[in-house]
């Protein structure tokens, strides 16, 4: 089973800065499986990211997904006030389907 | 536009069993899976598992199986997750959520259903 880590565990920054989260699998995967989401509070997560660098629908340019083998990276160029929120990176397969998802990275205000 | 509407907050006492919905709408429900995932209160993510509309197929994760079982309702465009033997650390918000493409992350979730399970 893979284990997904996530550091750091909380990014202080302020609007206009550069946000980078790190996310190390236990062995090495799959590029294409490799997603990240954000999830604000009280609300449900919204996927970001997804085969490690394609973003999703509707997703603005400013985030940005990288990596391979077990580091992976994403990468918010310049913070906007609603990107302060909880990312969590996930690793996915497809036979069957099966998810698991790291611990999370908190960005809050400086 | 794609929607997945989930029952209601639900109260259970430890032992008992609950059954939470997902009704899905604006696209053909048979097309892609659900799965269901579970945040306990100020914590991560946990994937529980998923079914395939189309044929309803499951995969559990292996921390509930024996005590979870997801179905569809394809004439109602509805998925179920039905657990059983509550314990008090099932206290979580439960979501749905539909795949992007087989085996392929979540692009579209619900809203949550919060399952306080209490004595």
């Amino acid at each position: 089973e893979i284990v997904l880590t996530q550091s750091p565990g909380t990014l202080s920054l302020s609007p206009g800065e550069r946000a980078t989260f790190s996310c190390r699998a236990s062995q090495s995967v799959s590029s294409s499986s490799l997603a990240w989401y954000q999830q604000k509070p009280g609300q449900a997560p919204r996927l970001l990211i997804y085969g490690a660098s394609s973003r999703a629908t509707g997703i603005p340019d400013r985030f940005r997904g990288s990596g391979s083998g077990t580091d992976f990276t994403l990468t918010i160029s310049r913070l906007e006030p609603e990107d302060f929120a909880v990312y969590y990176c996930q690793h996915y397969g497809s036979s069957p389907p099966a998810f698991t998802f790291g611990p999370g990275t908190k960005v809050d205000f400086k | 536009q794609v929607q997945l509407v989930q029952s209601g907050a639900e109260v259970k006492k430890p032992g008992a069993s609950v059954k939470v919905s997902c009704k899905a709408s604006g696209y053909s429900f048979s097309n892609y899976g659900i799965n269901w995932v579970r945040q306990a209160p100020g914590q991560g993510l946990e994937w529980l598992g998923w079914i395939s509309a189309y044929n309803g197929n499951t995969n559990y994760a292996q921390k509930l199986q024996g005590r979870v079982t997801f179905t569809t309702h394809t004439s109602t465009r509805t998925a179920y997750m039905e657990l059983r033997s509550l314990l008090s650390d099932d206290t979580a918000v439960y979501y749905c959520a539909r795949e992007l493409s087989y085996g392929d992350p979540f692009d579209f979730w619900g809203q949550g259903t919060l399952v306080t399970v209490s004595s």
